[in-house]
C-alpha cells in the first residue's frame, strides 16, 4: 500500500511562495498520477492539481497562474509551489496518489499564511 | 463551470439506510468517486468508478450513478460511519462536491 507524507513550512508570509514536498513510499512515483488537494478550516476539499507519467500537469483553473507541481523520481517525491500567497491560501494541504480517483492520501499539513 | 451539488447534512438512526446524493449536469457521462472524512483525519476513498469498493471498505457501502445523480448508499448505518462524505468527478479537472455531513443518532 502506498504511503504519502507531506512536509514543508507551516507558516508562509503573504506574497511569498508556499512550497511543499510529498514523500512516497510503498510504490514508485515513476508511473501514475499524483495530486495535491487542500482544505480550508471548516470547509470542503479543493483540488489544486496533479502531475502524471511523462511529467504532464493539470491545474485547477482558479490557481493555474500561481501553481507548479513537479516530480523528482530519484527521491520518489513530488512537490507543490504556490506563488503570491494570501490568507485565502491558508489550509490543510494533502498529497495523494491517483488523479480520479485519489486512492491514498497523506496525513495533511497545515499551512498558515500570515505575517 | 461544472459543479457537483450535495445536501449539506443528513441524519439517520443506527441500523437504517443512508442515501447520500450528488448531482451534476454531466455526472452520468463520467465516473463518480466517494470519500469519507472523519474529524481530524484524511479522506478515505470508499467508492470509485461509480460502484466499486476499494479493498478494506465494508460491503455496506455501495454506489450508483444514473442520469445526473450519483448516490452513495450505506446499509445498516453504524455510529462509526458518522463523517463528512464528498463526491468527486472528472471534467478535465478534478471536481469535488461540497460534502454532506452524515450524523448517526
Amino acid at each position: 500500500q502506498v504511503q504519502l507524507q507531506e512536509s514543508g513550512p507551516g507558516l508562509v508570509k503573504p506574497s511569498q511562495t508556499l512550497s511543499l514536498t510529498c514523500s512516497v513510499s510503498g510504490g514508485s512515483i515513476s508511473s501514475g498520477y499524483w495530486s495535491w488537494i487542500r482544505q480550508p478550516a471548516g470547509k470542503g476539499l479543493e483540488w489544486v492539481g496533479l502531475i502524471y507519467t511523462g511529467k504532464g500537469t493539470n491545474y485547477d483553473p482558479s490557481l493555474k497562474s500561481r501553481v507548479t507541481i513537479s516530480i523528482d523520481t530519484s527521491m520518489n517525491q513530488f512537490s507543490l509551489h504556490l506563488t503570491s500567497v494570501t490568507a485565502a491560501d491558508t489550509a490543510v494541504y494533502y498529497c495523494g496518489s491517483g488523479g480520479s480517483p485519489i486512492d491514498y492520501w497523506g496525513q495533511g499539513i497545515l499551512v498558515t499564511v500570515s505575517s | 463551470s461544472y459543479d457537483l451539488t450535495q445536501p449539506p447534512s443528513l441524519s439517520v438512526s443506527p441500523g437504517q439506510t443512508a442515501s447520500l446524493t450528488c448531482s451534476g449536469d454531466k455526472l452520468g457521462d463520467t465516473y463518480t468517486s466517494w470519500y469519507q472524512q472523519k474529524p481530524g483525519q484524511s479522506p478515505v476513498l470508499v467508492i470509485y468508478q461509480n460502484t466499486k469498493r476499494p479493498s478494506g471498505i465494508p460491503d455496506r457501502f455501495s454506489g450508483s450513478n444514473s442520469g445526473n445523480t450519483a448516490t452513495l448508499t450505506i446499509d445498516g448505518t453504524q455510529a462509526m460511519d458518522e463523517a463528512d462524505y464528498y463526491c468527486q468527478a472528472w471534467d478535465n479537472r478534478v471536481i469535488f462536491g461540497g460534502g454532506t455531513k452524515l450524523t448517526v443518532l
